[in-house]
């Protein structure tokens, strides 16, 4: 199986900061990366498909690089509504699989 | 839309049937996933099949003890889970491919339901 691996597990930001969380995929996954961002009580929702594709309607503040085995999700000017955890997944191989999470607050 | 039923508190040694029911677009058209979430903890992925019901595969945790299925011309998904575990205790989302098979190249979880939630109890 695939084993990800988030970092850093949280983090908090002040509004308008530049936020960074970064994805490992234990082999390669080609670009096989999708990015989810899940609010308390809510399911998932798709923010970034195949590492870098932005999912229609997700705002463009949000973006994601990588191939391989390492992989990012940016939020170029983090606003309060983006309080949420994010979850990273492979669609390479089954199983598929998530990352644990990284939970991100306000400050 | 994707809307789950089903959950509830179960024993466990027993079983349950989740429904997916879908609305606003050719369900016929899109491979289907289960993904659950244990309290307070990440998401996991069950069971997967493709749109004409042809492929379907499950997570080790529930293989062997659970059947995905899908009735197309009533637009909707089924996952029952038998012999329910104490670690079977989870909200189980139903979720949505883009495409017709799953892993492709854009293989990703673009539409989710809200899910519905089983506990495991005696």
């Amino acid at each position: 199986d695939i084993q990800m691996t988030q970092s850093p597990s949280s983090l908090s930001a002040y509004a308008g900061d530049r936020v960074t969380i970064t994805c490992r995929a234990s082999q390669t996954i080609s670009n096989n990366l999708n990015w989810y961002q899940q609010k308390i009580g809510k399911a998932p929702k798709v923010l970034i498909y195949t590492a870098s594709n932005l999912q229609s309607g997700v705002p463009s503040r949000f973006s994601g690089s990588g191939s391989g085995t390492e992989f990012t999700l940016t939020i170029s000017s983090l606003q309060p509504e983006d309080f949420a955890t994010y979850y990273c997944q492979q669609s390479y191989s089954l199983p598929l699989t998530f990352g644990p999470g990284t939970k991100v607050e306000i400050k | 839309q994707l809307v789950e039923s089903g959950g509830g508190v179960i024993q466990p040694g027993r079983f349950v049937r989740l429904s997916c029911a879908v609305s606003g677009f050719t369900f016929s058209d899109h491979t289907m996933y289960w993904v659950r979430q244990t309290p307070g903890k990440g998401l996991e992925w069950v069971a997967v099949i493709s749109n004409d019901g042809s492929k379907k595969y499950y997570a080790d945790s529930v293989k062997g003890r659970s059947v995905i299925s899908r009735v197309n011309s009533k637009n909707t998904l089924y996952l029952q889970v038998n012999s329910l575990r104490t670690d079977d205790t989870a909200t189980y989302f139903c979720a949505r491919d883009p495409g017709r098979n799953f892993l492709t190249g854009s293989s990703h979880m673009d539409v989710w339901g809200e899910g519905t939630t089983v506990i495991i109890s005696s």
